[in-house]
This record gives C-alpha cells, sequence and structure tokens, in this order.
C-alpha cells in the first residue's frame, strides 16, 4: 500500500499564477481532508471531502481556493492568482471512515515568489 | 474552536518522562493524538473516544476525560525517537467529521 500519494513535493509559482495540488488517498480510503501548516504552527483545517462531495469546507477562504475529489482520480486542491501569503506547506490525509485515525501525505510545499 | 495545547515545549534527557495536555472548550467526541517530525508528514499515534478510555502505544500511553474536556499524551522513559512536535486533535461531539488540531508541543529529547 503506497499511503497518501502527494505531488509535487514542492511548487515555486510567480504571484498571480495558478497552484495545482493532487492527492492521491490510500487505497480503501474515502475521506479526504486538505490542512494548511506554516511554520512552527499547526495544522488548519481547510476543507472534507468524500468522492464527488464537498461536506466541509469552512476552513477555505471564500476566493481563490477550491477543491475537488472526482469520482476518478486525485483530489485537488487548486488556488489561483497566488499571493505571498500563500506559502506554506499543504497536506492532505486520508481515512477509510468516520472516527478513524488519518494517514498524511507528505505533503507539498507552495512557495510564491 | 482550537484546543490548547500545554506546555509549549520540553526538553528531557533520554529515558525521563513528559506529560503533553489538551484542552478542548467544547463538548468532544473524540482526541486524536499525532507525532511530526521535523519536514515530515504527521503521524498517527492513537484516537481517544469519549468514555474516558485510555490507550496505549509502546511506551506512549494517553488519556482522555470527556467530563473535562481534556486529553493527556503519556511518553514513558523518552527515547531519542520521540523528538518532534506533538499535535492533538480533536473532533466535536456533534460529529461533524473532521478534526481540528492544537498547535502542537514541541519535544526534544537530549542523549
Amino acid at each position: 500500500n503506497a499511503g497518501v500519494m502527494q505531488n509535487p513535493r514542492h511548487l515555486v509559482r510567480r504571484r498571480g499564477q495558478e497552484a495545482r495540488l493532487r492527492c492521491s488517498p490510500m487505497k480503501g480510503h474515502s475521506h479526504v481532508y486538505w490542512y494548511r501548516q506554516l511554520p512552527e504552527e499547526g495544522l488548519k483545517f481547510m476543507v472534507y471531502l468524500q468522492k464527488e462531495n464537498i461536506i466541509d469546507e469552512s476552513g477555505m477562504p471564500k476566493e481563490r481556493f477550491s477543491a475537488e475529489f472526482p469520482k476518478e482520480g486525485p483530489s485537488i486542491l487548486r488556488i489561483q492568482q497566488v499571493v505571498r501569503g500563500d506559502s506554506a506547506a499543504y497536506f492532505c490525509a486520508s481515512s477509510p471512515r468516520d472516527g478513524d485515525g488519518y494517514t498524511f501525505g507528505s505533503g507539498t510545499r507552495l512557495t510564491v515568489v | 474552536q482550537q484546543p490548547v495545547q500545554s506546555p509549549q515545549a520540553v526538553i528531557l534527557r533520554e529515558g525521563e518522562d513528559a506529560v503533553i495536555n489538551c484542552s478542548s472548550s467544547k463538548a468532544l467526541y473524540s482526541v486524536h493524538w499525532y507525532r511530526q517530525k521535523h519536514g515530515e508528514a504527521p503521524v498517527f499515534l492513537m484516537i481517544l473516544l469519549k468514555g474516558g478510555e485510555q490507550k496505549g502505544h509502546e511506551k506512549i500511553s494517553a488519556s482522555f476525560n470527556e467530563k473535562k474536556q481534556q486529553s493527556s499524551l503519556y511518553l514513558t522513559a523518552s527515547q531519542l525517537s520521540y523528538s518532534g512536535t506533538y499535535f492533538c486533535g480533536t473532533e466535536s461531539f456533534n460529529r461533524d467529521d473532521k478534526i481540528i488540531f492544537g498547535k502542537g508541543t514541541r519535544l526534544h529529547i537530549l542523549p
């Protein structure tokens, strides 16, 4: 089992460009979560998805950010028109069902220059 | 609401014990504990469900007092490999199925 796969590991974007972060959950896991982490800070919840459904996006900024988890393929976190403040590590996690522990991916480190 | 962890940082010598606390202002359904090493992904340690249970994982154990909305992580006879940042994550009693993490406790073990 390959675990939760995130790519790319590192992503550099210029201000105004788009960033696409991908996450393939563990096999058999239908719950996907995205978190953002700034240096020396905790994990901040962004969005919770199941296949083809956004369950909770209360932690995601209303503008420029979107997420999807299509029937086929990985979950995508999309950030449009990136700004310097978007620079952070973005972690994806998955779980097989409600109430289970999460398995985290290795994260995507986004740097906006 | 984000749970509050204490202390913020701990420095121990190998073999010493540590306790990390996590408290919430909201009624909780579960508490999760994770450890993250620098530059790596957080790793799941254990989950505690309402009912005041205590769980163990090697020499790391935890308790959950649902009435006080508090959990504690106990590290016994710490090893160098225990170094890292420990996060508690809480799921509220209304079962909204997402975990909110505390800011973390940095643990550094000296040889």
